[in-house]
């Protein structure tokens, strides 16, 4: 089984601040990659796939990168509404998630 | 306006059985993979099942695979997880969820979850 790696697992920042959230994958997943943001008591919601295509009606803000094992979540100017916790999945074998990065306000 | 809606959960003693319910609207149900995904509390997220748009083809992981069953009704638009022989392990909110394409299985919108509790 592909097991997925995020880090860090928590995460402080301040408003208007860059963050990156990293994602790593046991075995070659190619882009069979997705982000998901998870606020307290939601569902969650699909922020990117395929590594760093984004999802309709998502803020530009938010972009990914990465390829093989080494994925990244960016968001370039860090807003309130943006605290949450954010899930990788891999889909290149079954679906695997990672165990999230919860991102609070400093 | 894509919805899903989950129903069903509840507590239920182990070893026992639960099936749960997922009602689609505001698209072409039949034209889509779906999936039933699920979340211990104060968990992670853990794929639990996938069927295709006939309803022929289903997927598991291990962790359920013989004991819990995903089917479709394409004519009511619903989504259902038959659970058998239910463990304390099982204990989590279940989320149906949509895959936007066949050829790559993320999931593209999730229902609000229900959420099923496993306890003597």
């Amino acid at each position: 089984d592909i097991q997925m790696t995020q880090s860090p697992s928590l995460l402080s920042a301040s408003v208007g601040d860059r963050v990156t959230l990293n994602c790593k994958a046991s075995q070659n997943i190619y882009k069979n990659l997705a982000w998901y943001q998870q606020k307290l008591g939601e569902a969650p919601k699909l922020l990117i796939y395929n590594a760093n295509s984004l999802q309709t009606g998502i803020p530009s803000r938010f972009s990914g990168s990465g390829s093989g094992t080494d994925f990244t979540l960016t968001i370039s100017s860090l807003q309130p509404e943006d605290v949450a916790t954010y899930f990788c999945q891999q889909y290149y074998s079954g679906n695997t998630f990672g165990a999230g990065t919860k991102l609070e306000l400093k | 306006e894509v919805q899903l809606v989950e129903s069903g959960g509840g507590l239920v003693q182990p070893g026992r059985s639960l099936k749960l319910s997922c009602a689609a609207s505001g698209f072409t149900f039949s034209n889509y993979y779906m999936a039933w995904v699920r979340q211990a509390p104060k968990k992670g997220l853990e794929w639990v099942a996938t069927i295709s748009t006939s309803g022929s083809r289903t997927y598991y992981p291990d962790s359920v695979k013989g004991r819990f069953t995903i089917s479709r009704d394409n004519a009511k638009s619903s989504l259902y997880l038959q659970m058998n022989s239910l463990k304390s392990e099982d204990t989590a909110t279940y989320y149906c969820a949509r895959l936007d394409t066949v050829a790559y299985w993320y999931f593209d919108f999730w229902g609000p979850g229900t959420m099923v509790t496993v306890s003597s």
